[in-house]
């Protein structure tokens, strides 16, 4: 079935550091969802992303939707502690249809 | 008020038992879902229900079977269970965006 890719799988950055995961489609997208999952958690939706070439800030939270809406990218500015954990990126091929959820990248960050 | 729950929290269980999970959510929300998660953390969608009709069902093995009696309810039923089994299981809800979910069931299955 359709993918979504995302990378990296991994990331680990001292605190203060920045911190970047992208997700990438071989489709245009709609839309694309972001979402949080703290270690022991369930996912919590960030943000959704709709324009093409659209930028949405969350304080330290930097969202991008591609010029093509085929990719979209996740900026975490000087990390904290408290932003420890799993980060998905999430799409509709079509609508009417489950979310897919790309692989996730998994963020630790060590003070 | 929790917005989607699932019960139970954890379910250990032996290899080729019958278990069943239940979720229930408060956001009136018309489609409901389930998710499995497994030990590398990706999220596979098992089954989507829109207003208590099947409108997804991926490619999952038919000993895992949903209900739902409601609008506000989806429950899972898996018959003879295996040790790749082991996951944890989300039920989640939507009305479009956001997919809200529940806490997660954490099914063991020895």
């Amino acid at each position: 079935g359709q993918q979504v890719m995302q990378i990296p799988q991994y990331q680990h950055v001292q605190e203060g550091e920045d911190f970047t995961t992208y997700c990438n489609s071989s489709t245009t997208l709609s839309n694309i969802q972001w979402y949080k999952q703290r270690p022991g958690g369930h996912p919590v939706f960030l943000i959704q992303l709709v324009k093409s070439g659209e930028v949405k800030k969350q304080k330290r939270l930097t969202f991008q939707f591609g010029e093509a809406k085929k990719n979209s990218s996740l900026h975490i500015t000087a990390t904290q502690t408290t932003d420890v954990g799993t980060y998905f990126c999430a799409v509709r091929f079509q609508a009417g249809t489950a979310l897919i959820f790309g692989k996730g990248t998994t963020l630790s960050v060590s003070s | 008020d929790t917005a989607v729950s699932q019960t139970p929290k954890y379910l250990v269980t032996q290899m080729g038992n019958d278990k069943s999970i239940k979720c229930e959510q408060n956001l009136g929300h018309d489609t409901m879902y389930w998710y499995k998660q497994d030990s590398k953390k990706f999220l596979k969608i098992m089954f989507s229900y829109n207003n208590k009709e099947l409108i997804i069902n991926e490619t999952v093995p038919n000993r895992f079977s949903p209900k739902s009696p409601d609008k506000a309810h989806l429950n899972l039923h898996i018959n003879s269970l295996e040790l790749g089994d082991s996951a944890v299981y989300f039920c989640a809800s939507s009305q479009e965006a956001p997919v809200v979910f529940g806490p997660g069931t954490r099914l063991t299955v020895t």
